[in-house]
């Protein structure tokens, strides 16, 4: 089945660290986007990519990294720089034309 | 100031109401997501409207264009339809389109 797959599910680092959070799609859609959740609000947007090697800040990006030299591939690395990176971060892909398909998130917890 | 507002932020209801969850969006869409999120993180899309009514099983959305408003709404509702619902409206922000996300609706079903 096609589908977005983000791993891990759970991750923990220090404070301090780089951490690279995976997001992966078979659904040969273009798009991909980086979403930012935390308690009380709605959902951010960090990065997107309309294309293989090209890719666009959103609204919330300061602190983070994306590349996308696949198309099936979107990783964010959340860097040292992000002042508060414990959150839950959601991965969506589209198509053109087409709804989203979400990923079931990773809960990065910053200690 | 949120462009896209959800109400009621918090609802309780009894096995078989009829529930009712609203959307506003203070400026002009391509198309409108209903979306549904599991305590486990996870986002599934339910439906992307841009005019009109759709109907998938217990579950009906209609927009007006004109009142900038949307509605979700679950016929006999059941304690599995728990969950947080999402709208978020399609917005042209510069040259792209992107969706900007309501805080959600938490939907508690007691048996």
């Amino acid at each position: 089945d096609g589908g977005i797959t983000q791993s891990p599910k759970y991750l923990f680092r220090k404070e301090g660290q780089n951490v690279t959070l995976s997001c992966e799609q078979n659904l040969n859609h273009d798009a991909m986007y980086w979403y930012r959740q935390d308690p009380g609000q709605g959902l951010r947007l960090i990065y997107y990519s309309q294309i293989v090697n090209d890719f666009q800040k959103g609204d919330i990006a300061e602190g983070y990294s994306v590349s996308r030299e696949k198309k099936e591939s979107f990783p964010l690395t959340v860097t040292s720089a992000q002042k508060n990176p414990t959150a839950f971060y959601l991965c969506a892909s589209k198509i053109e034309g087409g709804g989203y398909t979400f990923g079931s998130g990773t809960r990065l917890t910053v200690v | 100031k949120n462009e896209v507002e959800q109400s009621p932020q918090n609802l309780t209801a009894q096995e078989g109401e009829f529930i009712t969850i609203n959307c506003s969006y203070s400026v002009g869409i391509s198309a409108l997501h209903w979306l549904q999120q599991h305590p486990g993180g996870g986002i599934v899309s339910l439906f992307m409207l841009s005019s009109g009514k759709k109907k998938h099983g217990r579950l009906i959305a209609t927009i007006n264009i004109q009142e900038k408003h949307s509605s979700l709404h679950i016929t006999a509702s059941h304690p599995r339809d728990s969950a947080v619902y999402i709208c978020a409206a399609n917005q042209l922000r510069g040259s792209n389109y992107k969706l900007t996300f309501g805080k959600g609706t938490l939907l508690t079903v007691n048996p």
